[in-house]
């Protein structure tokens, strides 16, 4: 069965940091790109980040520039989300997704950024 | 950056009854190697995204025929043929022809 299954939210302060994990199963996870998704509570979807392959290629939503770094283990089967100096405006489940089709998509994990 | 916009936002609809969700893109969808990447998904209250159909009018595995995509250039629409209660969430639009970004619509919230 494919999964993904996100992991590493919480609360956290502003200008605090996180890292958010996403662990892969079901597929061979090194031959997709994968995404980070996410949704600010009672909002509407908006993509954050992605991985090529290889992690040769990353692009960013321009509002997380500068602060979060996207990044890949293939041997592990694992996604990565480090996130710093977050803001209020960052809190959001964080959905991994596989591909840039975004077929398949995990549960989800509630990063809330407050003091 | 490619904007997508849903119409209507929010869809009250009978069960047994058809609906339809517009969608329109900034710019066309159509990408250099002829295909139209324009995904549709559906997220039932308190459960992940799932996604119906992509480029533009294949159903994904599992969905329901009742489910239906069609459109081209910048013009999509989604629709139910008969809605059923488990159709109930919101409905979202997706393009990744132009990217980055990738760029989703507002989301079409979908009550009985």
């Amino acid at each position: 069965e494919v999964q993904l299954v996100e992991s590493g939210g919480g609360l956290v302060q502003p200008g605090g940091s996180l890292r958010l994990s996403c662990e892969a199963s079901g597929f061979t996870f090194s031959s997709y790109w994968m995404n980070w998704v996410r949704q600010a509570p009672g909002k509407g979807l908006e993509w954050v980040a992605n991985i090529k392959q290889d992690g040769s290629e990353k692009y960013y939503v321009d509002s997380v520039k500068g602060r979060f770094i996207i990044s890949r283990d293939n041997a592990e089967n694992s996604l990565y989300l480090q996130m710093n100096s977050l803001r209020a405006e960052d809190t959001a489940v964080y959905y991994c997704v596989r591909a840039t089709s975004f077929a398949v998509w995990g549960q989800g994990t509630m990063v809330t950024v407050s003091s | 950056d490619v904007v997508m916009t849903q119409s209507p936002l929010s869809l009250s609809v009978t069960l047994g009854q058809p609906a339809s969700i517009s969608c329109r893109s900034s710019q066309s969808l159509v990408h250099n190697d002829g295909n139209t990447y324009l995904n549709w998904f559906q997220q039932r209250p308190g459960q992940s995204p799932r996604r119906l159909i992509y480029k533009v009018s294949n159903r994904d595995s599992g969905v329901p025929d009742r489910f239906s995509g069609s459109g081209s250039g910048t013009d999509f629409t989604l629709k139910i043929s008969r809605v059923e209660a488990e159709d109930v969430g919101v409905y979202y639009c997706m393009q990744h022809t132009h990217w980055p970004p990738w760029t989703f619509g507002q989301g079409t919230k979908v009550e009985i």
